[in-house]
């Protein structure tokens, strides 16, 4: 298994652009969650998903910041407009929710610089 | 306010010697941890767990501590070696299956 997959690995942008963040989940994983790294907060839990419905977007900062799951395979997380405190490291991770285990997988990260 | 706290940001060790990283939690309802590994430019990984109805999980050379009337746990790596190297995080199960992590520490290794 290739274990989640983000994309871009890195991403640059000016203030003001929309940007758009992408995850490939592990397969069979029913648990899709979206965490972002910074120095100041660590790793916060910005949203996550039960096949594919949104559970808690409780971590979202504001509505500039959105997020999709349209299949078991594929998400997105949108900033628009983004804003140079967007600046971070951004996880998508996926877990089986069959069992008790909560182990969850993380994809290597997008790191968003704004400018 | 943070539920899940790691007060130390970094942490040095000698090789061989015992590594002890500290994790504290507020919530008494918490019955569940884990501990995470992260090395840089890569997602965190899944190290070890525990459950609230034991007080230690022994996994090679690591092995995590509980001790819930202190609200506390501790991994213990023994001996440390160079690749431990990382950031790691500890985090507690929410109430809806979610992890809540605490802010990490960083370990060094020094050969």
């Amino acid at each position: 298994d290739a274990g989640v997959i983000q994309s871009p690995r890195h991403e640059v942008t000016e203030m003001g652009q929309e940007v758009t963040l992408r995850c490939k989940p592990i397969s069979g994983h029913d648990y899709l969650f979206w965490y972002r790294q910074t120095m100041m907060r660590g790793l916060e839990l910005l949203i996550y998903f039960n096949n594919n419905v949104p559970i808690d977007d409780s971590g979202m900062p504001e509505d500039r910041f959105s997020a999709k799951m349209p299949n078991a395979s594929f998400s997105t997380l949108k900033i628009q407009p983004s804003e140079p405190r967007d600046s971070a490291v951004y996880f998508c991770a996926s877990s089986s929710g069959s069992g008790f285990s909560y182990e969850q997988y993380f994809g290597p990260g997008t790191r968003l610089t704004v400018t | 306010d943070q539920q899940v706290k790691q007060n130390s940001p970094s942490l040095s060790v000698q090789e061989g010697r015992i590594s002890i990283l500290n994790c504290d939690y507020t919530n008494s309802m918490f019955d569940y941890f884990l501990w995470y590994k992260k090395y840089p430019a890569e997602g965190p990984t899944f190290l070890i767990s525990i459950s609230s109805i034991k007080d230690k999980n022994e996994d090679g050379r690591f092995t995590v501590f509980l001790n819930k009337s202190a609200k506390h746990l501790s991994l213990h790596i023994v001996p440390s070696q160079p690749g431990d190297s990382a950031v790691y995080f500890c985090a507690a199960v929410g109430s809806q299956g979610n992890l809540i992590f605490g802010k990490g520490t960083k370990l060094s290794v020094k050969p």
